[in-house]
């Protein structure tokens, strides 16, 4: 089965600082899809970034890019330039190809600091 | 409209009651998908659509939940004799399919707040 885990519930960072969040997966399958969402307070749930695992590179969007580790079942998001509207909570999530399920992890809450 | 519509945006109801959460997805997308998210957890995948063929109804808790998809677009979770339990945020997500190995995201409504009393 799958699983996703973020080990931390919690992570603050000073306006314009990197932060990076960290998540970890398991999967059996070779073939498979990994996601972060963001869920503002708003309690919308949006897509910040997204990476095939046959894709070597990492992926990258704007100030968010991911450094993804194949072998260590790693898909961590770091955020440069961090802004006050970066404040959500996260959620690491894979998909397994062949499945239309998303699991996700339980999140990390990030705020930001003036 | 431009995005997953969810109606309605809160519910409270007594238990015992049963309750329709409406779900409108993005137009032209051919996948959706219904998810549970508890309160300080990520969520949960319950069902999912292709088209009108409900696919997957895996994650579906127990027999009082169901879900239609009558036409291929708006669909409805039904949940009948609530019990406090089902207390959640219940999302809707949509995609454009393409099948399982394609990397069409799901993109997730603003989700129904459902309060049983």
């Amino acid at each position: 089965a799958q699983t996703v885990t973020q080990s931390q519930p919690e992570m603050s960072v000073q306006e314009a600082e990197t932060v990076t969040l960290s998540c970890t997966y398991d999967t059996s399958e070779s073939n498979y899809y990994l996601f972060w969402y963001k869920q503002p307070p708003s309690r919308q749930m949006i897509l910040v970034i997204r990476q095939e695992a046959y894709k070597q590179q990492n992926a990258t969007e704007n100030r968010f890019s991911v450094n993804f580790q194949k072998a260590a079942k790693s898909f961590s998001l770091k955020i440069s330039d961090s802004q006050l509207g970066d404040t959500a909570m996260y959620f690491c999530a894979s998909r397994q190809g062949g499945s239309e399920k998303l699991v996700f992890g339980k999140g990390t809450k990030l705020t930001v600091n003036p | 409209g431009a995005g997953v519509s969810q109606s309605p945006r809160y519910k409270v109801t007594k238990r015992g009651q049963d309750v329709a959460l409406r779900c409108d997805p993005i137009s032209g997308h051919v996948s959706l998908y219904w998810y549970r998210q508890a309160l300080g957890q990520g969520p949960e995948f319950l069902t999912y659509f292709n088209y009108e063929a409900q696919q997957d109804k895996s994650g579906l808790p127990n027999d009082r939940f169901s879900a239609e998809r009558p036409e291929g677009s708006i669909s409805t979770l039904t949940i009948q004799r609530t019990e406090q339990r089902d207390s959640a945020m219940y999302r809707c997500a949509s995609s454009l399919g393409q099948g399982a190995d394609s990397n069409q995201p799901q993109h997730f409504g603003d989700g129904t707040r459902l309060s049983i009393l």
